[in-house]
């Protein structure tokens, strides 16, 4: 069956380090994958997408990588602040001629103490 | 600048009790979608619009119905609401091939 796991367990972090996400998957074999950040009580925000010929992707603070062979994206935040902290999601896409339809991964927590 | 509008932002019904949630969109996008999400949970998407056409995923339950009447508006109908039912409802849009737009999201509560 097709699963899309993160991490459930909340990542603690110091302020200033790199925090870095995990996002496994199986029995998909996507076009691209976006992460998106969710705040309590808010709807999911999309920071990134990256396709499956892209190894990496950045922006600003954000760095994802893509790895189809082990199945795996990872999401770095480099120095990370307290208002990085949040809930982060994974989707993967199955696009199809109904739309872009995405399948989220349960969402990691990350909390950064000052 | 609000571009995807949920209402309202929290809705208490009774259980067994019909109920509407409504979603625009200012972005002009051809797909709207809607999800459900429990607490520490995945969003569990229901069904989505592209366009006119609608497409029910295989497991959303036939007490949830969904009515699209032009392209900025959305309404997620709850024909019979049960104590499962509570969670948060997203909307989202996007176009074919984008990152989705999420509204703040309407949290429902059934007593």
């Amino acid at each position: 069956s097709q699963k899309i796991e993160q991490n459930s367990e909340a990542l603690n972090i110091q302020e200033g380090k790199t925090a870095t996400l995990t996002c496994n998957y199986t029995n998909y074999s996507p076009a691209y994958l976006q992460w998106y950040r969710q705040d309590p009580g808010r709807g999911p925000v999309f920071l990134l997408l990256i396709r499956e010929n892209e190894k990496e992707k950045r922006k600003e603070r954000l760095k994802v990588t893509f790895d189809t062979t082990l199945k795996q994206s990872l999401f770095h935040i480099t120095a990370s602040q307290p208002a990085d902290s949040a809930t982060y999601l994974c989707a993967l896409d199955h696009n199809n001629n109904a739309g872009n339809m995405l399948t989220f991964g349960g969402g990691t927590r990350l909390m950064v103490k000052p | 600048d609000a571009m995807v509008i949920q209402n309202p932002r929290y809705q208490v019904t009774q259980f067994g009790k019909p109920v509407t949630l409504s979603c625009s969109q200012t972005l002009n996008h051809n797909v709207m979608y809607w999800y459900q999400q429990k607490s520490s949970q995945a969003p569990k998407l229901l069904f989505h619009y592209y366009d006119k056409d609608f497409n029910n995923e295989a497991d959303t339950p036939d007490n949830f119905q969904s009515r699209r009447p032009n392209t900025s508006f959305c309404f997620l109908d709850i024909r019979s609401p049960g104590l499962g039912d509570a969670a948060m409802y997203l909307c989202a849009t996007s176009t074919r091939e984008s990152e989705q737009f999420f509204g703040p999201g309407t949290r429902l509560t059934v007593l």
